[in-house]
């Protein structure tokens, strides 16, 4: 079946170390997002790909560095310049045609140790 | 640009009984609209969409929703809740024919009480 999967499901950093959170989907998809999540303050866009070899910034790009050198794959780096990496970071993705919606993975929970 | 307003940051309701999820929607131009429910610890799953058509959408799990243009709402309801339905419901909108992204709500959570 298509999807998209995340990996891992649980991460645990230490303070001043990189990390880096594994998006990879089987569904054809062009675009690709990554998304933030805190208790009570939604989903925040931290960087989107629209095609291969090309990103742009969300909202809260800042501490955060991602690579798109294929279709499947979109994996984010979470540096040791984000100040509370501590939350959960969704994966999405999603055809041209913009009423088709969102395709999420399951997440990656992070927790800075 | 766009936005999206859940107005209940946290709905309580009792088991078996019905419930209706807020949304209002700000846009200059025609949009498309989503619900999505999110169970603890996963992803986003896509409950329904409005494209085009009847005003009057059904998703999956029992739930519905109706686009009113006038009012720029698009409220998410469920005649009979189960226990199974507690989760957070994310409203979002994107405009039609535009090169842009999905505009989330802050969700709203939904406790089920036995």
């Amino acid at each position: 079946d298509g999807g998209i999967t995340q990996s891992p499901k649980y991460l645990f950093r230490k303070e001043g170390q990189n990390v880096t959170l594994s998006c990879e989907q089987n569904l054809n998809h062009d675009a690709m997002y990554w998304y933030r999540q805190d208790p009570g303050q939604g989903l925040r866009l931290i960087y989107y790909s629209q095609i291969v070899n090309d990103f742009q910034k969300g909202d809260i790009a800042e501490g955060y560095s991602v690579s798109r050198e294929k279709k499947e794959s979109f994996p984010l780096t979470v540096t040791s310049a984000q100040k509370n990496p501590t939350a959960f970071y969704l994966c999405a993705s999603s055809q041209q045609f913009p009423g088709e919606g969102y395709t999420f993975g399951s997440g990656t929970r992070l927790t800075v140790v | 640009a766009q936005s999206v307003t859940q107005l209940d940051s946290q709905v309580p309701v009792f088991e078996e009984a019905p419930v209706e999820l807020r949304c209002n929607y700000s846009s200059s131009v025609s949009v498309y609209l989503f619900w999505y429910v999110q169970y603890p610890n996963q992803g986003l799953q896509l409950l329904l969409k409005y494209l085009s058509g009847s005003t009057l959408v059904k998703g999956i799990n029992g739930f519905e929703a109706e686009f009113n243009k006038s009012q720029t709402s698009f409220h998410l309801r469920k005649p009979s809740v189960h226990i199974s339905d507690t989760a957070e419901y994310f409203c979002a909108v994107i405009r039609m024919n535009r090169d842009d992204k999905i505009i989330f709500g802050k969700g709203t959570r939904l406790h089920i009480l036995p």
